[in-house]
């Protein structure tokens, strides 16, 4: 009965390179989100998505971002040419259908950028 | 514009007393407020829920209040543990499925 997988737990980028955050969402559940957590902050919703489909990207920024959730594996969040601003705890959630408002957190990918 | 605040940075509470957390909203239309707790590099775990059109929801030493005119909700812990030291987290459901999440206050209990 796993809960929700993320990895990798931390990466380090330098600036200009490239981050790869992937979430496996809970068996059976089929709508999965990613959040950012500054320091001293909460955590800030960038996307949801279901399979193969955006849902809902309204907090991603314009550019260097990118998100997708294919029919097989798991949901990648993509992050070109890193910043120093783009250091914080990415965390993912998922949820199952049905409409019930809990979400449930993986453990988080802390990236941090040199 | 901070839609979901926790006013209070930071509550130290003895063990066996009542944790009284509290967060304000301004965002009429949410339809779900969850309180989740997260320890350092964790991720949050869910708590306890409280839909838009209920004042009250209990589980076990968790209680969530709902006052919709004040726009106003808290979450009461009793008693208070050791092991419910963390940092807890107001969240709000938006249209969508979108939570918005206040700032996080950080609860002690002391033994």
């Amino acid at each position: 009965n796993a809960g929700v997988m993320q990895n990798p737990r931390h990466l380090v980028r330098r600036r200009g390179q490239e981050a790869r955050l992937r979430c496996s969402p809970m068996k059976g559940h089929s709508h999965v989100y990613w959040y950012r957590q500054l320091p001293e902050e909460g955590l800030k919703f960038m996307v949801y998505l279901q399979k193969e489909n955006i849902i809902d990207e309204s907090g991603m920024p314009k550019e260097r971002f990118s998100a997708e959730f294919p029919k097989e594996g798991p949901s990648i969040l993509r992050i070109q040419q890193v910043v120093r601003g783009d250091s914080a705890a990415y965390f993912c959630a998922s949820s199952p259908e049905g409409g019930s408002p809990e979400q449930f957190f993986g453990p988080g990918t802390r990236l941090t950028v040199l | 514009d901070q839609q979901v605040k926790q006013n209070s940075p930071s509550l130290s509470v003895q063990e066996g007393r009542i944790s009284i957390l509290n967060c304000d909203y301004t965002n009429s239309m949410f339809d779900y407020f969850l309180w989740y707790k997260k320890y350092p590099a964790e991720g949050p775990t869910f708590l306890i829920s409280i839909s838009s059109i209920k004042d009250k929801n209990e589980d076990g030493r968790f209680t969530v209040f709902l006052n919709k005119s004040a726009k106003h909700l808290s979450l009461h812990i009793v008693p208070s543990q050791p092991g419910d030291s963390a940092v807890y987290f107001c969240a709000a459901r938006e249209y969508g499925n979108k939570l918005v999440f206040g700032a996080g206050t950080i609860l002690r209990v002391k033994s």
